[in-house]
Protein backbone atom coordinates (compact mmCIF):
# COMPACT_ATOMS: atom_id res chain seq x y z
CA UNK A 1 0.00 0.00 0.00
CA UNK A 2 1.30 3.68 -0.61
CA UNK A 3 1.85 5.46 2.62
CA UNK A 4 1.54 8.93 2.42
CA UNK A 5 3.56 11.36 4.98
CA UNK A 6 2.45 14.99 5.72
CA UNK A 7 4.44 17.32 7.03
CA UNK A 8 4.78 19.09 9.27
CA UNK A 9 1.82 18.09 11.53
CA UNK A 10 0.66 21.74 13.20
CA UNK A 11 2.38 25.16 12.10
CA UNK A 12 1.78 28.17 13.40
CA UNK A 13 2.23 31.20 11.17
CA UNK A 14 0.59 35.04 10.66
CA UNK A 15 -1.61 36.95 8.29
CA UNK A 16 0.88 37.52 5.73
CA UNK A 17 2.98 34.90 5.70
CA UNK A 18 3.86 32.14 2.97
CA UNK A 19 3.45 28.79 4.23
CA UNK A 20 4.19 25.25 2.60
CA UNK A 21 3.08 22.01 3.35
CA UNK A 22 4.61 19.04 1.80
CA UNK A 23 3.18 14.84 1.27
CA UNK A 24 5.93 12.88 0.41
CA UNK A 25 4.40 9.66 -1.10
CA UNK A 26 6.10 6.11 -0.27
CA UNK A 27 6.14 5.21 -4.43
CA UNK A 28 4.88 7.31 -7.58
CA UNK A 29 1.09 8.57 -8.06
CA UNK A 30 2.22 10.18 -11.11
CA UNK A 31 -0.02 13.47 -10.34
CA UNK A 32 -2.54 11.88 -8.90
CA UNK A 33 -2.77 14.11 -5.76
CA UNK A 34 -5.80 16.53 -3.73
CA UNK A 35 -5.15 18.85 -1.30
CA UNK A 36 -7.71 19.73 0.92
CA UNK A 37 -8.90 22.24 3.72
CA UNK A 38 -11.17 20.95 6.56
CA UNK A 39 -11.94 23.42 9.56
CA UNK A 40 -13.80 22.25 12.38
CA UNK A 41 -16.75 20.73 12.51
CA UNK A 42 -17.17 20.81 8.53
CA UNK A 43 -16.56 18.40 5.48
CA UNK A 44 -13.30 18.79 3.76
CA UNK A 45 -13.20 21.09 0.44
CA UNK A 46 -10.89 20.66 -2.01
CA UNK A 47 -8.33 23.41 -2.56
CA UNK A 48 -6.13 21.56 -5.93
CA UNK A 49 -6.56 18.20 -7.99
CA UNK A 50 -3.74 16.32 -10.09
CA UNK A 51 -1.11 17.98 -8.13
CA UNK A 52 -1.38 21.09 -9.51
CA UNK A 53 -4.93 22.32 -10.94
CA UNK A 54 -6.68 24.67 -9.00
CA UNK A 55 -10.36 23.91 -7.87
CA UNK A 56 -13.18 26.56 -9.28
CA UNK A 57 -13.40 28.96 -6.72
CA UNK A 58 -10.10 28.17 -5.04
CA UNK A 59 -8.09 31.72 -4.13
CA UNK A 60 -5.39 32.40 -6.55
CA UNK A 61 -2.95 32.38 -3.06
CA UNK A 62 -3.56 28.41 -2.85
CA UNK A 63 -0.92 26.34 -5.28
CA UNK A 64 -0.04 22.79 -5.89
CA UNK A 65 3.85 21.72 -7.36
CA UNK A 66 5.37 18.05 -7.48
CA UNK A 67 8.74 17.06 -7.30
CA UNK A 68 9.48 13.09 -8.32
CA UNK A 69 6.92 11.51 -5.32
CA UNK A 70 7.17 14.93 -2.96
CA UNK A 71 4.17 17.13 -3.07
CA UNK A 72 3.91 21.09 -1.93
CA UNK A 73 0.58 23.10 -1.06
CA UNK A 74 1.54 26.59 -0.79
CA UNK A 75 -0.44 29.45 0.37
CA UNK A 76 1.36 32.89 -0.82
CA UNK A 77 -0.12 35.12 1.63
CA UNK A 78 -2.03 33.19 4.51
CA UNK A 79 -5.48 35.17 5.59
CA UNK A 80 -7.68 34.44 8.25
CA UNK A 81 -9.50 32.27 6.70
CA UNK A 82 -6.99 30.10 5.46
CA UNK A 83 -6.52 28.85 9.39
CA UNK A 84 -7.51 24.88 9.15
CA UNK A 85 -6.36 21.59 8.77
CA UNK A 86 -4.76 20.66 5.56
CA UNK A 87 -4.92 17.31 4.00
CA UNK A 88 -2.86 15.52 0.99
CA UNK A 89 -4.92 12.57 -0.81
CA UNK A 90 -3.22 9.85 -3.02
CA UNK A 91 -6.10 8.46 -5.78
CA UNK A 92 -3.83 6.53 -8.10
CA UNK A 93 -3.19 3.30 -6.83
CA UNK A 94 -5.61 1.98 -4.25
CA UNK A 95 -6.39 1.88 -1.76
CA UNK A 96 -6.13 5.46 -1.82
CA UNK A 97 -4.99 7.25 1.28
CA UNK A 98 -4.53 10.68 2.75
CA UNK A 99 -1.97 12.13 4.74
CA UNK A 100 -2.05 12.54 8.42
CA UNK A 101 -2.80 16.69 8.26
CA UNK A 102 -1.47 19.73 8.94
CA UNK A 103 -3.00 22.25 11.43
CA UNK A 104 -1.78 25.57 10.58
CA UNK A 105 -2.32 27.99 13.55
CA UNK A 106 -2.21 31.18 14.41
CA UNK A 107 1.32 32.05 15.42
CA UNK B 1 -26.10 22.54 -8.17
CA UNK B 2 -24.10 18.99 -6.51
CA UNK B 3 -25.49 18.13 -3.49
CA UNK B 4 -24.79 15.09 -1.00
CA UNK B 5 -26.52 14.04 2.15
CA UNK B 6 -25.48 10.78 4.23
CA UNK B 7 -28.22 8.79 6.79
CA UNK B 8 -28.61 6.19 8.92
CA UNK B 9 -28.27 5.55 12.22
CA UNK B 10 -25.97 7.60 15.23
CA UNK B 11 -25.73 4.88 17.18
CA UNK B 12 -24.82 1.00 16.71
CA UNK B 13 -23.78 -1.82 19.11
CA UNK B 14 -20.44 -3.86 18.90
CA UNK B 15 -20.86 -6.48 16.65
CA UNK B 16 -23.65 -4.96 14.65
CA UNK B 17 -24.14 -3.85 11.12
CA UNK B 18 -24.12 -0.57 10.21
CA UNK B 19 -26.12 0.21 6.74
CA UNK B 20 -25.27 4.21 5.55
CA UNK B 21 -26.81 5.90 2.44
CA UNK B 22 -25.98 8.30 0.67
CA UNK B 23 -28.67 10.61 -1.44
CA UNK B 24 -27.79 12.52 -4.23
CA UNK B 25 -28.93 15.16 -6.16
CA UNK B 26 -27.18 17.53 -9.36
CA UNK B 27 -25.34 14.42 -11.13
CA UNK B 28 -25.95 10.78 -12.53
CA UNK B 29 -23.98 7.88 -11.47
CA UNK B 30 -24.95 5.98 -15.02
CA UNK B 31 -22.69 9.62 -16.60
CA UNK B 32 -19.05 8.54 -17.74
CA UNK B 33 -16.23 8.92 -15.50
CA UNK B 34 -18.87 9.89 -12.04
CA UNK B 35 -17.65 8.63 -8.43
CA UNK B 36 -19.45 8.22 -5.07
CA UNK B 37 -16.78 7.34 -2.31
CA UNK B 38 -17.25 7.24 1.44
CA UNK B 39 -14.22 8.10 4.00
CA UNK B 40 -14.40 8.71 7.67
CA UNK B 41 -12.96 10.81 10.57
CA UNK B 42 -12.89 9.53 14.05
CA UNK B 43 -13.26 12.67 16.28
CA UNK B 44 -10.21 14.33 16.43
CA UNK B 45 -8.11 12.20 13.54
CA UNK B 46 -7.15 12.05 10.25
CA UNK B 47 -9.44 11.36 7.36
CA UNK B 48 -9.64 7.73 6.08
CA UNK B 49 -10.26 6.54 3.21
CA UNK B 50 -12.87 3.66 2.88
CA UNK B 51 -14.30 3.04 -0.35
CA UNK B 52 -15.98 4.50 -4.24
CA UNK B 53 -18.10 2.79 -6.45
CA UNK B 54 -17.94 4.38 -9.96
CA UNK B 55 -20.78 4.57 -13.22
CA UNK B 56 -19.55 1.50 -14.89
CA UNK B 57 -19.96 -0.22 -11.75
CA UNK B 58 -15.98 -0.58 -11.02
CA UNK B 59 -15.49 -0.64 -6.64
CA UNK B 60 -12.91 -0.79 -4.43
CA UNK B 61 -12.30 -0.68 -0.38
CA UNK B 62 -10.28 -0.31 2.23
CA UNK B 63 -8.76 -3.92 2.97
CA UNK B 64 -7.38 -2.47 5.93
CA UNK B 65 -11.63 -2.64 7.25
CA UNK B 66 -10.84 -6.63 6.44
CA UNK B 67 -13.76 -7.22 4.22
CA UNK B 68 -15.99 -5.52 6.28
CA UNK B 69 -16.89 -3.19 3.63
CA UNK B 70 -19.47 -3.63 0.90
CA UNK B 71 -20.68 -0.44 -1.06
CA UNK B 72 -23.57 -0.57 -3.73
CA UNK B 73 -25.05 2.28 -5.73
CA UNK B 74 -29.04 2.54 -6.90
CA UNK B 75 -28.76 5.19 -10.01
CA UNK B 76 -32.64 5.26 -10.06
CA UNK B 77 -32.56 6.65 -6.69
CA UNK B 78 -29.61 8.22 -6.65
CA UNK B 79 -28.38 6.49 -3.95
CA UNK B 80 -25.12 5.11 -2.57
CA UNK B 81 -25.02 2.70 0.41
CA UNK B 82 -22.26 1.38 2.47
CA UNK B 83 -22.44 -1.34 5.15
CA UNK B 84 -19.88 -2.12 7.98
CA UNK B 85 -20.03 -5.30 9.27
CA UNK B 86 -19.20 -6.57 12.84
CA UNK B 87 -18.97 -2.91 14.10
CA UNK B 88 -16.55 -1.66 17.18
CA UNK B 89 -15.56 1.03 19.21
CA UNK B 90 -12.64 1.71 16.91
CA UNK B 91 -15.41 2.55 14.10
CA UNK B 92 -17.07 5.32 15.61
CA UNK B 93 -16.70 8.37 13.54
CA UNK B 94 -17.69 10.89 11.31
CA UNK B 95 -18.71 9.33 8.01
CA UNK B 96 -18.81 11.53 4.75
CA UNK B 97 -19.79 10.34 1.13
CA UNK B 98 -18.43 12.30 -1.51
CA UNK B 99 -18.48 12.87 -5.25
CA UNK B 100 -15.87 12.45 -7.67
CA UNK B 101 -14.76 12.82 -11.49
CA UNK B 102 -12.04 10.26 -12.74
CA UNK B 103 -8.69 11.87 -12.72
CA UNK B 104 -9.96 14.55 -9.51
CA UNK B 105 -10.39 13.79 -5.91
CA UNK B 106 -13.56 14.55 -4.58
CA UNK B 107 -14.91 17.93 -5.31
CA UNK B 108 -18.83 17.73 -3.18
CA UNK B 109 -18.92 15.90 0.26
CA UNK B 110 -21.89 15.69 2.31
CA UNK B 111 -22.31 17.24 5.83
CA UNK B 112 -21.58 14.03 7.47
CA UNK B 113 -22.68 11.72 9.74
CA UNK B 114 -21.58 11.36 13.18
CA UNK B 115 -21.93 7.47 13.98
CA UNK B 116 -20.95 6.10 17.15
CA UNK B 117 -20.09 2.38 17.84
CA UNK B 118 -21.33 1.87 21.92
CA UNK B 119 -22.89 -0.84 24.06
Amino acid sequence: DIQMTQSPSTLSASEGDRVTITCRASEGISNSLAWYQQKPGRAPKLLIYEASKLEGGVPSRFSGSRSGTEFTLAISSLQPDDFATYYCHQYHLYPWAFGQGTKVGIK
Amino acid sequence: QITLKESGPTLVKPTQTLTLTCTFSGFSLSTSEVGVGWVRQPPGKALEWLAIIHWNDDKHDNPSLKNRLTITKDTSKNQVVLTVTNVDPLDTATYYCAHRLIYRGFSHWGQGILVTVSS
